[in-house]
């Protein structure tokens, strides 16, 4: 298993401001993911954070918007980038962890932001 | 792309009985896992289940079992004996073999009736 801290656990931002969210993990990890969950919504796949190299996007994400960072195998940051109110929403950090047969992702709290 | 797709936005049930939350999906890949996680209020995310497509067998955890049939792309929760406790979204998801992050279902709301 795997534990991890997140932080800031909430925030409020003024727009146009940008925030970074820190994911921090008891053991070495090789693929950390950010994760955002809209208002009564679902969770999307934002990125994948490889150590050593530039995260990977999906569609829709991009590196100027969420910057993020990777200097090591237990911790990553998500930048929020010139925030707006559409960006209001829960950021979540996770990790696959156990044998590669058997990848379980487990979860950060989570952080709640909001943009005024 | 895989989709995860969960018809359900909301369930509801009394408290000791079952209730199956279903889930469908799509993908042309033969390797890969599906899970079921729990988000209470606290939006912790909690794995429920999880099963491996190679195993033919349904997974069982406790109360929690999963009806999973390969073939028709379903991967539907049972909940037994259901308890105040098991309030929250349900979330169905999904992950490639290879190093990817997860796809997720739009989530179903369970009700409990005390």
């Amino acid at each position: 298993s795997a534990v991890i801290s997140q932080k800031p656990s909430r925030d409020i931002c003024q727009r146009g401001t940008s925030l970074t969210i820190q994911c921090q993990v008891d053991s070495q990890v090789t693929m950390m993911f950010w994760y955002r969950q809209q208002p009564g919504q679902s969770l999307t796949l934002i990125a994948t954070a490889n150590q050593g190299s530039e995260a990977t996007y999906e569609s829709g994400f991009v590196i100027d918007k969420f910057p993020i960072s990777r200097p090591n195998l237990t911790f990553s940051t998500l930048t929020v980038s010139n925030m707006s109110p559409e960006d209001s929403s829960i950021y979540l950090c996770s990790v696959s962890a156990g044998p590669r047969a058997v990848p379980e992702a487990f979860f950060g709290q989570g952080t709640r932001l909001t943009v005024v | 792309a895989q989709t995860v797709t969960q018809s359900q936005p909301e369930m509801s049930v009394q408290e000791a009985e079952t209730v199956t939350l279903s889930c469908t999906y799509d993908t042309s890949e033969s390797d890969y896992y599906l899970f079921w996680y729990k988000q209470p209020p606290s939006r912790q995310m909690i794995l429920v289940i999880r099963q491996e497509a190679y195993k033919q067998q349904n997974a069982t955890e406790n109360r929690f079992s999963v009806n999973f049939q390969k073939a028709a792309k379903s991967f539907s929760l049972k909940i037994s004996d259901s308890q105040l406790g098991d309030a929250a979204m349900y979330f169905c998801a999904y992950v490639g073999g290879g190093a990817d992050g997860l796809t997720f279902g739009k989530g179903t709301h369970l009700i409990i009736q005390p």
